[in-house]
C-alpha cells in the first residue's frame, strides 16, 4: 500500500465552474477525513466518513460542497459554482476507527481565477 | 471547543543548534495532543502524539515534546537540527472523549534551518 492518494495534485478553474477531487485512502482504513488548508493557516476540518456513512460536516462546508464515499473506499469532494475564496489546498486523510494519528495525502491545490 | 496557538510563525536556526517550537492550547475538557510536519508540496506527517501516560513523548526524526497540563502547553524540541528539518510544523488537539477524532490545528510554525 502506497498511502493516501489524491487526484489531481493541482487544479486551476474559472470562477463559477464545478470541480471534483478524488481521494483513495489506505485500503484497510475505514475512516476518511477532508480538511482545507489556506495560505498561512493550519488545516481546517470539513467532513469525515466512517465506511460509507458521512458522520459529521463542518459549518465551513457550504451547500456548494458535497462529499461522498459510495462504497466505503475512495471519496470525492465536489465544489459547485466555485468562488475565489475556495482557493486552497484540500487534504484527505484516513485512519482506522479508534486509532489516533491520520495518514494524510499530498493534497489537491485548487486555484480559482 | 478547543483552540491552538503556535506562538511563533517563523523560527530560523542554524544547523546543529537546538530548537523549541511552542504550542499552547485552550480547552474546557481533556485533550489529546499532536505534532505534524509538512514538507513543501506534501501532506502532513505525524511526528508524535500525547494520549496519556508519561508527559515526555518521543517521536520520529529525534523530536520530542512535553505535555504540561498546568501551563496548557505542548512544546516541541530537538537538541540538534539538520537542514532536512526545514518544514512547517503544526500542533493539533482533539477532545479525548470524542468519537470522531477530528483535529483542531494551529496556524503552523515555519522552521528554517540554515547552514
Amino acid at each position: 500500500d502506497t498511502g493516501v492518494s489524491q487526484d489531481p495534485r493541482h487544479k486551476i478553474t474559472k470562477r463559477g465552474q464545478n470541480v471534483t477531487f478524488r481521494c483513495d485512502p489506505i485500503s484497510e482504513h475505514n475512516r476518511l477525513y477532508w480538511y482545507r488548508q489556506t495560505l498561512g493557516q493550519g488545516p481546517e476540518f470539513l467532513t469525515y466518513f466512517q465506511n460509507e456513512a458521512q458522520l459529521e460536516k463542518s459549518r465551513l462546508l457550504s451547500d456548494r460542497f458535497s462529499a461522498e464515499r459510495p462504497k466505503g473506499s475512495f471519496s470525492t469532494l465536489e465544489i459547485q459554482r466555485t468562488e475565489q475564496g475556495d482557493s486552497a489546498m484540500y487534504l484527505c486523510a484516513s485512519s482506522l476507527a479508534g486509532r489516533d494519528g491520520y495518514t494524510f495525502g499530498s493534497g489537491t491545490r485548487l486555484t480559482v481565477v | 471547543a478547543q483552540s491552538v496557538t503556535q506562538l511563533d510563525s517563523q523560527v530560523p536556526v542554524f544547523e546543529e543548534a537546538p530548537v523549541e517550537l511552542r504550542c499552547n492550547y485552550s480547552s474546557s475538557v481533556s485533550v489529546y495532543l499532536f505534532w505534524y510536519v509538512q514538507y513543501p508540496n506534501q501532506g502532513l506527517q505525524l511526528l508524535l502524539k500525547y494520549l496519556s501516560g508519561s508527559t515526555l513523548v518521543k517521536g520520529i526524526n529525534g523530536f520530542e515534546a512535553e505535555f504540561n497540563k498546568s501551563q496548557t502547553s505542548f512544546h516541541l524540541r530537538k537538541p540538534s537540527v539538520h537542514i532536512s528539518d526545514t518544514a512547517e510544523y503544526f500542533c493539533a488537539v482533539r477532545t479525548s472523549g470524542g468519537s470522531n477524532y477530528k483535529l483542531t490545528f494551529g496556524k503552523g510554525t515555519l522552521l528554517t534551518v540554515n547552514p
